[in-house]
């Protein structure tokens, strides 16, 4: 598709569950982004994919939150046992891989744990 | 540390005013950008900046990037309702230019 696709667009799920978020990038970007965003707040970087060199996974706030990225294209972010404070937008961008030629998003998911 | 401050957080304005809003670092960022984040959606690009002093327009946008490529302004003439939203500026690190670094954002709001 011509943007960045993410599905599914919306997610409730009960806390302890786990959940996967996708996320489908420009044909062509290789570099892809995750990143989360809290109710009224920026953007909190999460994990990096660029080519095929390893993930940069700085961002990732604990061992529950993992991601791949298959082919390098579609990519997946899984969060295991879903806590309330994971509750927020996770916004997923592509690019191609220089900062002067910016991020494209997708709408992002919105993760609700109850 | 936050490395992008942006001021103000929050804008409430007439529509027809003027306004800027300002993004202020002390690194110094081989390019720089803005985005617009309506709700509901992801942030959109709105200009890229890469040469210190230099200035862009888009319609009433003004955008401009510091001499020491420290900082930027974004000017905008005669809001409008439209305008309303999540400014974010983000930086490009000299030494790592695949990955850029966000704002917290200016919340504008133009009332009609």
């Amino acid at each position: 598709g011509a943007g960045v696709s993410q599905s599914p667009s919306n997610k409730v799920t009960e806390k302890g569950k786990d959940v996967e978020l996708r996320c489908d990038p420009i044909s062509g970007h290789t570099a892809l982004y995750w990143y989360r965003q809290s109710l009224g707040q920026g953007l909190e970087f999460l994990i990096y994919f660029q080519g095929n060199s390893a993930p940069d996974k700085s961002g990732l706030p604990s061992d529950r939150f993992s991601a791949e990225r298959t082919g390098g294209s579609v990519s997946t972010l899984t969060i295991q046992r879903t806590q309330q404070e994971d509750s927020a937008v996770y916004l997923c961008a592509s690019s191609l891989g220089r900062a002067g030629y910016g991020y494209t998003f997708g709408s992002g998911t919105r993760l609700t744990v109850v | 540390t936050q490395l992008l401050e942006q001021s103000p957080q929050f804008l409430s304005i007439q529509e027809g005013e003027n306004l800027t809003v300002y993004c202020n670092s002390s690194s110094v960022f081989s390019s720089l950008q803005w985005y617009r984040q309506e709700p509901g959606e992801g942030p959109v690009l709105l200009v890229t900046v890469v040469t210190g002093g230099e200035v862009k327009k888009l319609k009433r946008l003004t955008f401009q990037f510091g001499d020491a490529r420290k900082d930027s302004s974004l000017h905008i003439t005669a809001a409008q309702p439209g305008d309303t939203g999540l400014y974010l500026c983000a930086g490009g690190f000299m030494n790592r230019d695949d990955k850029i670094i966000f704002g917290k954002g200016t919340r504008l709001h133009i009332l009609p």
